[in-house]
């Protein structure tokens, strides 16, 4: 398995602003993911985490409002830019070693935007 | 298009008693499916998978059942203890050209009367 940790775990933002989530795994991993959780919904998939490479986002989901990036095997960020109520949801990091197609979660950031 | 299900929204069981939670898909590409727990404010924690090309897998009081030709699974936990009280989540993955991302289904939240 692998351990997951996430900064922040949570934050109160401005409209119109912007937010940087780290995502660090305590081993190399082969995939990782960005998850939202909506309040009272099951998770969605923002995107895969390309290392060395752009993200592969879902449907509904676009770079220039959820820009992520990977530089090593081991960490990636998500940055929620011109933050809007209605962004206001939990954030997860999720990884996946090559071992198994098991994926292990971040404890998650809990964004709430005013 | 919700193609992971999960028709109960909660279940409440006596404790020492068997919990059955049930999970239903549509898509039959699907070959991998796995069973989260999350307690409010932590991320998903994985409990238990199972490949299509099986119909049972055991781990502790954790059982994992699929039935392919009806598309579904289920969760057994027996006996069950006040700490399994949760939401739990199915998941699917499509294995195909390694399209590890996993689809949820909405949850079911579990509660154990002592």
């Amino acid at each position: 398995s692998a351990v997951i940790s996430q900064k922040p775990s949570r934050d109160i933002c401005q409209r119109g602003t912007s937010l940087t989530i780290q995502c660090q795994v305590d081993s190399q991993v082969t995939m990782m993911f960005w998850y939202r959780q909506q309040p009272g919904q099951s998770l969605t998939l923002i995107a895969t985490a390309n290392q060395g490479s752009e993200a592969t986002y879902e449907s509904g989901f676009v770079i220039d409002k959820f820009p992520i990036s990977r530089p090593n095997l081991t960490f990636s960020t998500l940055t929620v830019s011109n933050m809007s109520p209605e962004d206001s949801s939990i954030y997860l990091c999720s990884a996946e070693t090559g071992s198994t197609d098991t994926q292990y979660f971040g404890p998650g950031t809990r964004l709430t935007v005013l | 298009d919700q193609q992971v299900k999960q028709n109960s929204p909660s279940l409440s069981v006596q404790e020492g008693r068997i919990s059955i939670l049930n999970c239903d898909y549509t898509n039959s590409m699907f070959d991998y499916f796995l069973w989260y727990k999350k307690y409010p404010a932590e991320g998903p924690t994985f409990l238990i998978s199972i490949s299509s090309i099986k119909d049972k897998n055991e781990d502790g009081r954790f059982t994992v059942f699929l039935n392919k030709s009806a598309k579904h699974l289920s969760l057994h936990i027996v006996p069950s203890q006040p700490g399994d009280s949760a939401v739990y989540f199915c998941a699917a993955s499509d294995g195909r050209m390694g399209n590890e991302k996993l689809t949820f289904g909405t949850g079911t939240r579990l509660t154990i009367i002592p």
